[in-house]
């Protein structure tokens, strides 16, 4: 079946601009992540989504960071005013309910450049 | 605070051996510990879930162990081949942490020569 979609799979902006990056989790997953990576930096947990519950922002670097998940599926993470140190590949990831059972499917990301 | 090492950082084996990769983390209460590889260019992929009741996983020529006590996972990968070549990442999550919240380690790049 699908795995888990990002687009764009990759995104220019000048400094200052906001963005839009966009996840499509497996169907029937309910838990759904945002990660970022640097080069040379491990990845950042940034948010997670667990079905109807408050999502887990503790991870978000600024307040220019939010996401969203709309119906419990696709989430849209919007980064405002960008800076250069946003520069990164955004990885999002889903996976069912069980986590303690359950693996994380990842999408293959977003690579966001700021100039 | 939760920290995951993994050592070797890079690592270059001919066809055929059989390796292992180290991870350590310095909390032991810990839900579970995965296993994940990631190609150039891609996402990760998961390849072994251990919980933290377990002390292996096994799939394929892919054998994980883990040592809660003392903090450490082994990932045992037999008759290495050229395909194995990725940078293999290690990740756990606290309790009482988020469950979305899996604390990575920096990974070990793996070169497997033909």
């Amino acid at each position: 079946g699908a795995g888990v979609s990002q687009s764009p799979s990759n995104k220019v902006t000048e400094k200052g601009k906001d963005v839009e990056l966009r996840c499509d989790p497996i169907s029937g997953h309910t838990a759904l992540y945002w990660y970022r990576q640097s080069l040379g930096q491990g990845l950042e947990f940034l948010i997670y989504f667990q079905g109807n519950s408050a999502p887990d922002k503790s991870g978000l670097p600024s307040d220019r960071f939010s996401a969203e998940r709309t119906g419990g599926s696709v989430s849209t993470l919007t980064i405002q005013r960008t800076q250069q140190e946003d520069s990164a590949v955004y990885l999002c990831a889903s996976s069912f309910y069980d986590y303690q059972n359950s693996p994380l499917h990842f999408g293959n990301g977003t690579r966001l450049t700021v100039t | 605070k939760q920290e995951v090492t993994q050592i070797p950082a890079a690592l270059s084996v001919p066809e055929g051996e059989n390796l292992v990769l180290n991870c350590s983390f310095t909390d032991s209460a810990i839900y579970n510990l995965q296993w994940f590889r990631q190609d150039p260019g891609k996402g990760l992929t998961s390849l072994l879930l251990i919980q933290s009741s377990q002390r292996e996983q096994t799939s394929g020529r892919l054998n994980a162990s883990l040592d809660k006590s003392s903090g450490r996972s082994t990932l045992y990968i037999a008759a290495s081949q050229p395909g194995d070549s990725a940078t293999y990442l290690c990740a756990v999550v606290n309790y009482g942490g988020s469950q979305g919240n899996l604390i990575f380690g920096k990974g070990t790049k793996l070169s497997v020569k033909p």
